[in-house]
């Protein structure tokens, strides 16, 4: 089946830090990857995606290259802000005819000023 | 451009109880689908519709029913509630054709 496997455990670091979350996937077909965070108290919202093998998305100064060779979409931030204090879950999709989303288990991440 | 809405915003039940939760999908998009997120856990995938049909469904019991309206809003309701039910659950509106889904604000359920 479809899997996202995140690493264990929230993730505390100084502001101007550099942050790394790492995510791999178990998929059958060719998925799309997704990086969504949610806010306390708020839903998921689309932080960046890839959706083919080599792709890199970027968003806000976050970004993820998508890995067919290690199967991984690894998060990346150069300098991380307090307002970057988030969860963040790393997707996958494969679309057949079907376009839901199988997510890991989320990662905490505290900016500490 | 309206965004995904979902309402009510909080419920507490009492184990038994059924509640209807709904979903109003973004201008354009004729596909929902609801996912439920327990405490400290990823989103997990209840079923989709699509021009008012159910699309797949995840690993959810029979309890778990949706409808979907001819406007794409939807509902999601649920049966026999138990206390497991306590969640979160997310609604996400897309263009079936497309890979990107945009989520509403949750509806945050307390069964008792």
């Amino acid at each position: 089946g479809n899997s996202v496997t995140q690493m264990e455990g929230p993730v505390t670091l100084s502001e101007e830090a550099f942050l790394t979350i790492n995510c791999t996937y178990t998929a059958t077909g060719y998925p799309s990857l997704f990086w969504y965070v949610q806010y306390p108290g708020e839903g998921l919202q689309l932080l960046l995606k890839a959706t083919k093998a080599d792709d890199k998305g970027s968003n806000k100064g976050f970004e993820a290259t998508y890995r067919k060779e290690t199967t991984s979409f690894h998060l990346e931030k150069g300098s991380v802000q307090v307002s970057d204090s988030a969860v963040y879950f790393c997707a996958l999709s494969v679309s057949y005819g079907n376009n839901r989303l199988a997510f890991g288990k989320g990662n905490q991440v505290v900016v500490i000023p | 451009e309206t965004g995904v809405t979902q309402s009510p915003t909080h419920l507490i039940k009492t184990r038994g109880q059924q509640v209807t939760l709904r979903c109003s999908s973004q201008s354009g998009h004729n596909t929902v689908s609801w996912y439920q997120q327990a405490l400290g856990q990823g989103p997990q995938f209840i079923f989709q519709y699509y021009r008012e049909e159910e699309n797949g469904r995840g690993n959810f019991p029979p309890r778990f029913s949706g409808l979907q309206f001819p406007n794409y809003s939807s509902e999601l309701n649920v049966n026999a509630l138990e206390l497991d039910d306590s969640a979160l659950y997310l609604c996400a509106s897309s263009a079936l054709a497309g890979n990107e889904q945009f989520f509403g604000p949750g509806t945050r359920l307390t069964v008792l």
